[in-house]
């Protein structure tokens, strides 16, 4: 019973290369979030979807495109992946609003070479 | 722009220590605040946050955290501390309604038996 699951755990790929992460939640939040964690552990906020709709899109390059079929699934596309996406990724969700609790899932190691 | 510092970035205490953590935000306005926890090989999870009310917050596994507004501090304290306490803590600022969470770069805190 995984409240909030990501596909794959590890991902290692070439540069160049085009790679999706999955990530699905059963919590019935209607808000979904993709983070990014450096190497340095620093974790910085990339996108927000609230009921299949856009509302958080930080400076990130167009190469990153998020999807959201439903409410439960936020699923991040990845095109012409460089060495610099190399990083953990981690999906969260909630309630909209910034005083409810995100729950994350266990993230996504991407190792680009 | 939102920012959040976290002064402490390795930590090492033997067990029974006492613990504070520091973190600093800059943000005008009304925030929320937390505290999240990354145990070894886990997702992050809740430890504690703060929405209005007491400044004094408990949370989990005996920490708590003191939110002093003319400070714009919100610090991370456990009066003794255990070997399972060893993880990454991650201090994050939260304001509007749009969800966003603005993390610290987080504080590895090691514990030794």
């Amino acid at each position: 019973d995984t409240a909030v699951s990501q596909t794959p755990k590890y991902l290692v790929t070439q540069m160049g290369n085009d790679k999706s992460i999955k990530c699905e939640q059963n919590l019935g939040h209607d808000t979904m979030y993709w983070y990014k964690q450096d190497s340095k552990k620093f974790l910085k906020i990339m996108f927000s979807y609230n009921n299949k709709e856009l509302i958080i899109n930080e400076t990130v390059p167009n190469r990153f495109s998020p999807k959201s079929p439903d409410k439960a699934h936020l699923n991040l596309h990845i095109n012409s992946l460089e060495l610099g996406d190399s990083a953990v990724y981690f999906c969260a969700s909630s309630h909209r609003t910034s005083l409810e609790t995100q729950y994350f899932g266990p993230g996504t190691r991407l190792l680009v070479l | 722009a939102q920012s959040v510092s976290q002064h402490n970035h390795h930590v090492i205490l033997s067990e029974a220590a006492s613990l504070e953590l520091g973190c600093n935000y800059s943000y005008g306005g009304t925030v929320n605040l937390f505290w999240y926890v990354q145990y070894p090989g886990q997702h992050l999870q809740l430890l504690l946050k703060y929405f209005s009310g007491d400044p004094l917050v408990k949370g989990i596994k005996g920490f708590e955290a003191e939110f002093i507004k003319s400070k714009f501090s919100f610090n991370l304290r456990k009066p003794s501390v255990q070997w399972s306490d060893t993880a990454e803590y991650f201090c994050a600022v939260g304001s509007g309604n749009t969800g966003k969470l603005i993390f610290g770069q987080g504080t590895t805190l090691q514990v030794k038996p």
